[in-house]
């Protein structure tokens, strides 16, 4: 199984929104609609904010937001605020019960 | 309230074997299955495998076959990751996830244990 492919680093000033991506295959992220996206702060374990590609968790804030084209998946976070900054990672299902992990991206807020 | 409380930090030597533990609550434990991540220092999730709680059965990421077992208590709703030929590079963080089948995402994590592998 191979990892999807996140850019290591994304950026943006308080208020702005950011755009996060991640590559996979036909073999994941394009043949699924099982994307899920995940935050974690320093130290503490992941926490879910996006699944199913779009669909938000209850207490996930509305500024969060997951869509998917062919291969490739995206998480856009809007209006920044400092508490987003964070690591954040993509998955997708695999097939044959698989998951993959993208390899993260560190977000920062300026 | 769902929990996830696994066992505590761990030092091990270059090729033993250790044994972590994810005691679940408030939920039906057979009801979701169990997944495993490894997250090195520095280093992001990678997906090690999963288990069904009701029939035992398991599936393993390429990289930790043959390495890793999982397996599960019912009678005490705990889960088991047991790794073995530990290299240092093994040196990890080693989350249980609870994953939801529909949607194929996992919703709860335990809160990690850290496995250090140290001649």
């Amino acid at each position: 199984q191979s990892a999807l492919t996140q850019p290591p680093s994304a950026s943006g000033s308080p208020g702005q929104s950011v755009t996060i991506s991640c590559t996979g295959t036909s073999s994941d992220v394009g043949n699924y609609n099982y994307v899920s996206w995940y935050q974690q702060h320093p130290g503490k374990a992941p926490k879910l904010m996006i699944y199913e590609v779009n669909k938000r968790p209850s207490g996930v804030p509305d500024r969060f937001s997951g869509s998917k084209s062919g291969n490739t998946a995206s998480l856009t976070v809007s209006g920044l605020q400092a508490e987003d900054e964070a690591d954040y990672y993509c998955s997708s299902y695999a097939g044959r019960n698989n998951l993959a992990f993208g390899g993260g991206t560190k977000l920062t807020v300026l | 309230q769902v929990q996830l409380v696994q066992s505590g930090a761990e030092v091990k030597k270059p090729g033993a074997s250790v044994k972590v533990s994810c005691k679940t609550s408030g939920y039906t434990f057979s009801n979701y299955d169990m997944n495993w991540v490894r997250q090195a220092t520095g280093q992001g999730l990678e997906w090690m495998g999963w288990m069904n709680p009701t029939s035992g059965h398991t599936g393993y990421a390429q990289k930790f076959q043959g390495r890793v077992t999982m397996t599960r208590d019912s009678s005490i709703d705990t889960a088991y990751m047991e790794l073995s030929s530990l290299k240092s590079d093994d040196t990890a963080v080693f989350y249980c996830a609870r994953r939801v089948r529909d949607g194929d995402y996992i919703d709860h994590w335990g809160q990690g244990t850290l496995v250090t592998v140290s001649s």
